[in-house]
């Protein structure tokens, strides 16, 4: 089955600690994209990354890093710096970046 | 930044009833998409509008791309409760970043 995978489902962490999402995507498209929602509101993108070796920050990027080294995983890790790390994050992949973002089931990643 | 107001902000419909929402811009969109979130879940796509004027319909769905492509409607015929959830609109517009809306959140009560 062609898909986007996103582990772990829910992510505990100490305040102070880096923990890194996993994003992988087996429908062999160039773009991809991180995203963060709050409870009751839309999605605000992190980072994207528009083809591998290359990614771009987006409106919320301080306190995030990613990296591309494949074409099918764009891992994103929330650092200490990010004062509110506690969200609901979502990757999507598109063939290209005017292409239609089709979304994985998301990972919640909640801080002690 | 861009944003897309999206409308109503929540809705509450008994199960049979037909719903509208709608997103509206500021600026020309050169593709509208609109996505459903269930909770705990990723949004998925329900449908694609690509051209001023394009009407799609997906089953019970219908999405238009409004004339003066600042704009977008999505309709649902006969409400059933497993439409319950959170229905987003998002658009290209200038750039290669996708803009979302804030969500109309739907409540279907049998």
């Amino acid at each position: 089955d062609g898909g986007i995978t996103q582990s772990p489902k829910y992510l505990f962490r100490k305040e102070g600690q880096n923990v890194t999402l996993s994003c992988e995507q087996n429908l062999n498209h160039d773009a991809m994209y991180w995203y963060r929602q709050d409870p009751g509101q839309g999605l605000r993108l992190i980072y994207y990354s528009q083809i591998v070796n290359d990614f771009q920050k987006g409106d919320i990027a301080e306190g995030y890093s990613v990296s591309r080294e494949k074409k099918e995983s764009f891992p994103l890790t929330v650092t200490s710096a990010q004062k509110n790390p506690t969200a609901f994050y979502l990757c999507a992949s598109s063939r290209s970046p005017e292409e239609t973002q089709y979304f994985g089931p998301g990972t919640r990643l909640l801080v002690l | 930044g861009q944003q897309l107001n999206q409308s109503p902000q929540s809705m509450f419909i008994q199960e049979g009833e037909d719903v509208s929402m709608n997103c509206t811009s500021s600026s020309i969109f050169n593709t509208w998409l609109w996505y459903k979130q269930d909770p705990g879940e990723g949004p998925v796509l329900l449908i694609a509008l690509y051209k001023a004027g394009e009407l799609t319909s997906n089953g019970r769905l219908t999405a238009q791309f409004g004339i003066t492509r600042k704009d977008s409607f999505l309709n649902i015929s006969a409400s059933i409760p497993s439409d319950v959830g959170i229905y987003f609109c998002a658009g290209h517009y200038n750039t290669d970043k996708l803009i979302f809306g804030t969500g109309t959140r739907l409540q279907v009560f049998p």
